[in-house]
């Protein structure tokens, strides 16, 4: 089956800088990318997506790159700010459309802490 | 809110007991998941319904079962319970046919098994 590997595990930065998680997976047939933000206590919420035919997307602060031919994804958060500090998780799926892009293998998740 | 309601919030019970978790999706969504979150084992996908029927299996337990009614609402079954199945367990809605890959969370079920 899938596996995502992320990386790292913990990072902590000062606010303003730039954080980047990176992910990596096994299964050449997954062709969806979430990214998930995990606040403590709290439920997982979507924050940005990839598809398999797109190299890159941007969400204001927030971009994802997806490098198909080495099978890894980035997440990269720019001026950082305090309520970015939460854990996040990248995940990957091999849906068809319709009813399967929710079963996602998830990776172990980022402790980001960005300091004021 | 993400529209997803899971009961109980939080649930102690000893082990070898069985215990009922339940979802009610996003109004309109026709798929509902059930992850299981652990410190050991992250996040992971345990069973899918669609519109009431099985759609796909994670590494869900043999003493595990889930089904999904006619209103859609899910259940999720947990019986001969081990220390080991204390985790927070999510569900999860999508919209099925319509699905643009965005699950919605439910804010799940603590469970503590003693």
């Amino acid at each position: 089956g899938e596996n995502v590997e992320q990386h790292p595990s913990t990072l902590s930065v000062q606010e303003g800088d730039s954080a980047v998680i990176k992910c990596t997976y096994s299964d050449s047939a997954s062709n969806y990318f979430p990214w998930y933000k995990q606040e403590l206590g709290k439920r997982p919420q979507l924050i940005i997506d990839i598809r398999s035919n797109v190299g890159e997307k941007k969400d204001q602060r927030i971009a994802v790159t997806l490098n198909k031919t080495a099978k890894h994804f980035s997440l990269h958060i720019t001026e950082t700010q305090p309520e970015d500090s939460a854990v996040y998780f990248c995940a990957a799926s091999t849906g068809a459309g319709g009813t399967s892009y929710g079963k996602l293998t998830f990776g172990q998740g980022t402790i980001l802490t960005v300091h004021p | 809110d993400s529209g997803v309601t899971q009961t109980p919030k939080h649930l102690i019970t000893a082990t070898g007991q069985r215990v009922t978790l339940r979802c009610s999706p996003r109004s309109g969504d026709l798929s509902v998941y059930w992850y299981q979150q652990s410190l050991d084992q992250g996040l992971q996908f345990l069973i899918q319904y669609y519109n009431g029927e099985e759609r796909a299996k994670g590494n869900i337990l043999e003493r595990f079962s889930a089904q999904q009614f006619p209103d859609l609402h899910s259940e999720l079954n947990l019986s001969s319970l081990e220390l080991g199945d204390s985790a927070l367990y999510f569900c999860a809605s999508s919209a099925g046919s319509r699905d643009t890959g965005e699950l919605f969370f439910g804010e799940g079920s603590r469970l503590t098994v003693l």
